[in-house]
Order: structure tokens, then sequence, then C-alpha cells
């Protein structure tokens, strides 16, 4: 099956930098990359999702690449505010399949 | 629409014990998902369902069972509950296959734990 890392488990940014975060699939047959927020003692939330046919796409002040060829796909954050502080999962997927294969989540702290 | 909701909230087991966590959904989506989440970890998928009568193992469905009578109910069942079984659930639905695309909606999750 799919394998998913993500990296960092941990990041504190101070509030207006910018935050990535990073994560590597295993199946070169996915094709669906979604990005999940979770803030603390909340449900999981779609943020943003990108699919293979395209490298990049944005919504305001967030990102996603995606580098087919390395298998990997990371999130963007820019200008960050305290209310972006929480889990961010990275997830993948692909064509018929039925569930979604997650990473193991980034705290994101942003210091005000 | 309440979307996802699950029951209970909060419940502390005994080794042994068993019970059941509610979820339903009021979408009408066919893809019903129950995930377990622990402490650092990400989400790991338990069992699934692509509609009433249709459910199948996901990555960690040992020591779980499940069913799916209605379009809108995706119990899961704990037969002899374990400390390993101490996790926080949470139940998700999407309108079609998570390959295509589709959002997956969580539910406020059940936090357990088996003591």
């Amino acid at each position: 099956g799919e394998n998913v890392e993500q990296h960092p488990s941990t990041l504190s940014v101070q509030e207006g930098d910018s935050a990535v975060i990073k994560c590597t699939y295993s199946d070169s047959a996915s094709n669906y990359f979604p990005w999940y927020k979770q803030e603390l003692g909340k449900r999981p939330q779609l943020i943003i999702d990108i699919r293979s046919n395209v490298g990049e796409k944005k919504d305001q002040r967030i990102a996603v690449t995606l580098n087919k060829t390395a298998k990997h796909f990371s999130l963007h954050i820019t200008e960050t505010q305290p209310e972006d502080s929480a889990v961010y999962f990275c997830a993948a997927s692909k064509s018929g399949a039925n569930n979604l294969f997650f990473g193991t989540g980034t705290r994101l702290t942003v210091i005000p | 629409n309440a979307g996802v909701t699950q029951t209970p909230k909060f419940r502390i087991l005994k080794i042994g014990q068993s019970m059941t966590l509610q979820c339903a959904q009021d979408m009408n989506h066919n893809y019903m998902y129950w995930y377990r989440q622990d402490p650092g970890m990400g989400l790991k998928l338990i069992y699934y369902s692509v509609g009433a009568g249709i459910t199948d193992k996901g990555e960690v469905p040992n020591g779980y069972n499940v069913s799916r009578s209605t379009t809108e109910d995706f119990p899961l069942r704990l037969e002899l509950a374990a400390p390993s079984q101490t996790s926080v659930y949470f139940c998700a639905s999407s309108y079609s296959l998570a390959g295509v695309g589709n959002e997956q909606f969580f539910g406020p999750g059940t936090r357990l734990t088996v003591l």
C-alpha cells in the first residue's frame, strides 16, 4: 500500500513569516493529494488539494506544489497568522481508490 | 445540515468491555470511513463503506467491526476493549471515491480510553 511521510513533525515560526511542510509518497500511481488542517480539539478539515495534472495550486495565503518525478509535495503558508496554528496532515490517493493515506502530521505554532 | 455527527464524545471503558461508537451523516454520502488517531500519529483507516450493506477493511481493522444498514449510519463496534484501543476515533464521509478528489467530511471525534 501507499506510504506517506511528512516532515517536520513540529514547526514554529514568527507571525508574518512563511511555513513549509513537506510530504513524500511511495506509490507512483497516486494522483490526488489533499491537505487537512486540525485545530486543537477540533475535527480535520480540508484546506487545499492538488491533482497530478498540475504542479502548483494557490488559494490566498496557502499553496501546494507537487513534484511527481520525485514523489513529493509541499504546503506553503505565507504571512502566517496566529490562527494558522494547528496540526496539518497531508494525504495521498489514486484513481479508483476508496481511501486516503495520511501522513503523521505537522504541528505548526505561529508565535505572535 | 448537521454534517457528520458522532456519539459519545468521551468514553472510558474497562478492559474486556464492549461498546458501539455511533456515526451519522445527513449529506446523502455513499462513502463512510472510520479512522483512529493516536497521539503524534496520523489518521489510520479502520474500516470503510461504499454504500449500504457494503463494508471493507482498512489498515488497522483488528478488534473492530462495522455495519452499514442505512446510507446515514455507520456504527463501529469494539467487542473486547484493550488498552491498545485507547485513541481518538473519527468518522468521515464523502460523496464518492477518495481517489477522484472528493473531500472527506469529518465528525467531531470520540475520545476513548481503555483502562
